[in-house]
């Protein structure tokens, strides 16, 4: 049963501490998103991977915010320092065409 | 203008109606259209999409487009207690979906 693995599910952590989530997408499939959601904001893209490159991280804020493929079975998406704005729920999903699948997310909370 | 607008609902229907949900995109150039349902601290899960103009059925939902109004809309027919969730309609354009702000639906028994 293949399916987009995030880690962790939950987080909480407080003020100025680096949060890294981690991403395992679905076997084979080229692209990978990160996206973010809020009840304020809706679902933000925040940086999306093709073939491990990245292709648009313009949703990010690039200061605090970065994101990475080390290979084609991992992506991260790290916040340095975290700021309680950023308490979100953060998604990851892979494709191979316009079609997405998502994972289960990982929930922050910033103190 | 949003690139894709949907009904900020919420929209509630008694179980066994139908529950009409509706989406229209700025980009005339976009080619396929998606829809994702999202339960309440869930995932969004892809339920259906629509390349052509016209209806494309799959049990009890029917996605509808049509590219001229630029507008999609999504039918569910005979609606359940388990349709209530929010629903997402997506336009993709150069790789990446823009996502409208969804549609909570309620079913109510």
């Amino acid at each position: 049963d293949a399916r987009v693995t995030q880690t962790p599910r939950h987080k909480v952590t407080e003020m100025g501490q680096e949060v890294t989530m981690r991403c395992q997408p679905i076997l084979g499939h080229n692209t990978v998103f990160w996206y973010r959601q809020t009840m304020m904001q809706g679902l933000e893209l925040l940086a999306y991977f093709r073939n491990r490159a990245p292709l648009d991280d313009s949703g990010m804020p690039k200061d605090r915010f970065s994101a990475e493929m080390p290979d084609a079975t991992l992506a991260t998406l790290k916040i340095q320092p975290s700021e309680p704005r950023d308490s979100a729920v953060y998604f990851c999903a892979s494709g191979l065409s316009d079609e997405q699948f998502f994972g289960p997310g990982t929930r922050l909370t910033v103190l | 203008q949003k690139e894709v607008e949907q009904n900020s609902g919420p929209l509630s229907v008694p179980e066994g109606a139908i529950a009409s949900l509706n989406c229209t995109y700025s980009d005339r150039v976009s080619q396929s259209f998606f829809w994702y349902r999202q339960y309440s601290g869930k995932s969004p899960e892809l339920i259906m999409s629509i390349y052509s103009n016209g209806d494309k059925e799959d049990g009890r939902f029917t996605a509808q487009l049509n590219k001229a109004s630029q507008y999609v809309s999504l039918l569910i027919r005979d609606s359940q207690p388990s349709d209530s969730a929010t629903y997402l309609c997506a336009v993709p354009n150069a790789g990446k979906s823009t996502f409208g702000d969804g549609t909570t639906l309620t079913v109510k028994p």
